[in-house]
């Protein structure tokens, strides 16, 4: 099956700058997440949808931060204005149902670099 | 989440077996142990996952202590491929989110 898609690969944006992510879970998965790495810490959770509900949006920063999933499918994930320390790489996650027997298939993530 | 607490890096020669600690005390009798790795520039990969049993799949070998205080992920020969970051992460039975730490960062020499 095929893999979840994000893109871009990379961006470099400067700081106050609006940015945004996408990604294609694999088809079928009802729960996708979006998680945010900073070099040389582990992902962090930022927000979890059931098909185009939010489950958990608890560490998300909303003031800057928005994320959708029309329709259930794919997701954007919105950075606007963007700060230094959103320098992170995004990872996109997706699952069948929310259950301990599934875990998570990721996508490669984008590398953004805010200057 | 409980925690789990794993070295920060660990080396190994290539084609010698491999065994990552983790230890997670405060393990409440639902939660499975799942290990993940991530290879440069990739995003994390599922390696195996238990709850009280070893198991074994075709990546890895998960051994799991009798009072399920600790667990060691066993690599039976690792390849220079295996070099990654490894996250050991506790999940109740509900499906609750992964909470992912620092990991471990293997280095595998040739």
């Amino acid at each position: 099956e095929a893999g979840v898609a994000q893109s871009p690969r990379y961006k470099i944006i400067e700081k106050r700058q609006s940015v945004a992510f996408w990604c294609n879970p694999i088809s079928g998965h009802a729960t996708l997440y979006w998680y945010q790495q900073i070099l040389g810490q582990g992902p962090k959770l930022l927000i979890q949808f059931q098909n185009n509900g939010v489950v958990d949006d608890s560490q998300l920063p909303k003031d800057r931060f928005s994320a959708e999933r029309l329709k259930g499918v794919d997701s954007t994930l919105k950075i606007q204005p963007a700060k230094l320390e959103d320098s992170a790489v995004y990872l996109c996650a997706s699952s069948p149902v929310r259950t301990v027997n599934y875990g998570y298939t990721f996508g490669s993530g984008t590398r953004l670099t805010v200057v | 989440d409980a925690k789990t607490t794993q070295p920060n890096s660990m080396e190994s020669n290539e084609e010698e077996p491999v065994h990552l600690p983790c230890n997670h005390s405060t393990i409440s009798g639902t939660d499975y142990i799942h290990w993940y790795r991530q290879l440069p520039s990739q995003g994390p990969e599922y390696v195996i996952h238990g709850l009280t049993s070893n198991v074994n799949n075709r990546m890895a070998s998960l051994a799991i202590a009798e009072d399920r205080k600790s667990s060691t992920l066993i690599l039976h020969r690792a390849t220079l491929r295996d070099a990654a970051v490894y996250y050991c992460i506790l999940r109740g039975n509900y499906g609750q989110n992964f909470v992912f730490g620092p990991g471990t960062r293997l280095s595998v020499l040739p």
